[in-house]
């Protein structure tokens, strides 16, 4: 058990509706990622939050949107949903900028879009 | 820009067998280097990291030793048991701006008793 915590586990929803994906970092840790992992991409970084702000984006689409809150847990608002988005969506923690790097990651979210 | 090869899988070996998985980067300076492995259905967990030249990562019988002149970080086991059988995923995270890892695809390990 890495610490961090993803609910909900699964989530099927239909085409052109809107979803949100909640993540807890391990306790103290800071900063916040979100991943996504499909069969034809493999594992891409979406964006990063650390201590409630903005700090690095990735191949995040538009329709994407993230925030992490005041007690450190983070949300992924993912909209107007198509079939391309059904994926694994990880969410991984570390406890600072500096350090050795490693991240912890959440057991995910699995999105079926039908 | 940043990014990982790893051979590709599926990788297929009895139980006492010896395993390796290659990896080699491209990155601007030095970055860390990482495996990590994930378990059906689940998560991905740090196997084991190496931040500079020459360093040697181990956990559970694994290794990897940051070889910067071949840019490469290869994970090696002496010998594979049952309950090693994951995907293995070689990363790398650059110094300085973000903090985001890259990763390889992922190599799938299948280990028969």
């Amino acid at each position: 058990d890495s610490g961090v915590t993803q609910t909900p586990k699964h989530l099927i929803t239909a085409t052109g509706q809107r979803v949100t994906l909640r993540c807890s970092p391990r306790s103290g840790d800071l900063s916040v990622y979100w991943y996504q992992q499909s069969l034809d991409q493999g594992l891409q970084f979406l964006i990063q939050y650390y201590n409630g702000e903005e700090r690095a984006k990735g191949n995040i689409l538009e329709r994407f949107s993230a925030q992490q809150f005041p007690d450190l847990h983070s949300e992924l608002n993912l909209s107007s949903l198509e079939l391309g988005d059904s994926a694994l969506y990880f969410c991984a923690s570390s406890p600072r900028i500096a350090g050795g790097g490693e991240q912890y990651f959440g057991p995910g979210t699995r999105l079926t879009v039908t | 820009g940043n990014s990982v090869t790893q051979m590709e899988g599926p990788v297929t070996l009895s139980e006492e067998a010896f395993l390796t998985i290659n990896c080699t980067y491209t990155a601007t300076g030095y970055p860390s280097l990482f495996w990590y492995v994930q378990y059906p259905g689940e998560g991905l967990q740090l196997l084991l990291k190496a931040t500079k030249a020459d360093d040697k990562g181990s956990n559970k019988g694994f290794e990897a030793t940051y070889r910067k002149e071949t840019t490469s970080f290869h994970l090696e086991k002496g010998s594979v048991q049952v309950s090693d059988s994951a995907v293995y995923f070689c990363a790398l995270r650059t110094q300085g701006g973000s903090e985001k890892l890259v990763f390889g695809k992922g190599t799938k390990l299948t280990v028969n008793p």
